[in-house]
């Protein structure tokens, strides 16, 4: 079964911390994808990476980086957190233009 | 103007109707997708179509290419249909995509 998982589920962090978004897949997919939900807006991409190491921005790159040192994982990185950054957090994986996986979320409050 | 749109933004039903949800799209796509996400925050994937229509269980998806259109049906609706349904274009091959807002639908027996 094909399984994509995010390192926390809910997360309080204080405005200016440094905060770490991790994502893991297990399905060898290339393709992998960071999204914040927010009511009204929808699902926003924030970064998307084709391959190790490639990282491409998204339409809200804003504030946030990422890391792709393994196929399989996909961090986001909030380099100083701000309360606009409260947030839920998604991943998703896929294999070239075919079924995207998503992870569970993270709820991210910054205080 | 958002390059997906999806109508209705909420929807209310009894038990037991048909359902129909709409989604239309400005841009050429290769295909269409549909995701169901339930309170709690998870997504699955529903369907990926790129013409005509896909059928499973009481779900069905269609898409008319041509009038850049595409519904999802759910017939005999169930409480556990509550969720948000979410309409996303491909538009080509290694592209990511591009979602609606998202329907959010509640069945109230």
């Amino acid at each position: 079964d094909v399984k994509v998982t995010q390192s926390s589920r809910y997360l309080v962090k204080r405005t200016g911390e440094k905060v770490f978004l991790e994502c893991v897949q297990d399905m060898d997919h290339e393709n992998m994808f960071w999204y914040r939900q927010d009511p009204g807006l929808g699902l926003r991409l924030i970064y998307f990476s084709y391959d190790v190491k490639m990282k491409e921005k998204g339409d809200i790159p804003e504030g946030y980086s990422v890391s792709r040192e393994k196929k399989e994982r996909f961090s986001l990185i909030l380099e100083s957190a701000s309360t606009n950054q409260t947030s839920m957090y998604l991943c998703a994986s896929t294999l070239v233009p075919d079924t995207q996986y998503f992870g569970p979320g993270t709820r991210l409050t910054v205080l | 103007k958002n390059e997906v749109e999806q109508s209705p933004q909420n929807l209310t039903a009894q038990e037991g109707e048909f359902i129909t949800i709409n989604c239309s799209y400005s841009v050429g796509i290769s295909a269409l997708h549909w995701l169901q996400q339930h309170p709690g925050g998870g997504i699955v994937s529903l369907f990926m179509l790129s013409s005509g229509k896909k059928k499973h269980g009481r779900l069905i998806a269609t898409i008319n290419i041509q009038e850049k259109h595409s519904s999802l049906h759910i017939t005999a609706s169930h409480p556990r249909d509550s969720a948000v349904y979410i309409c996303a274009a491909l538009k080509s091959g290694n592209t990511p995509l591009v979602f609606g807002k998202g329907t959010r639908l509640s069945v109230i027996a």
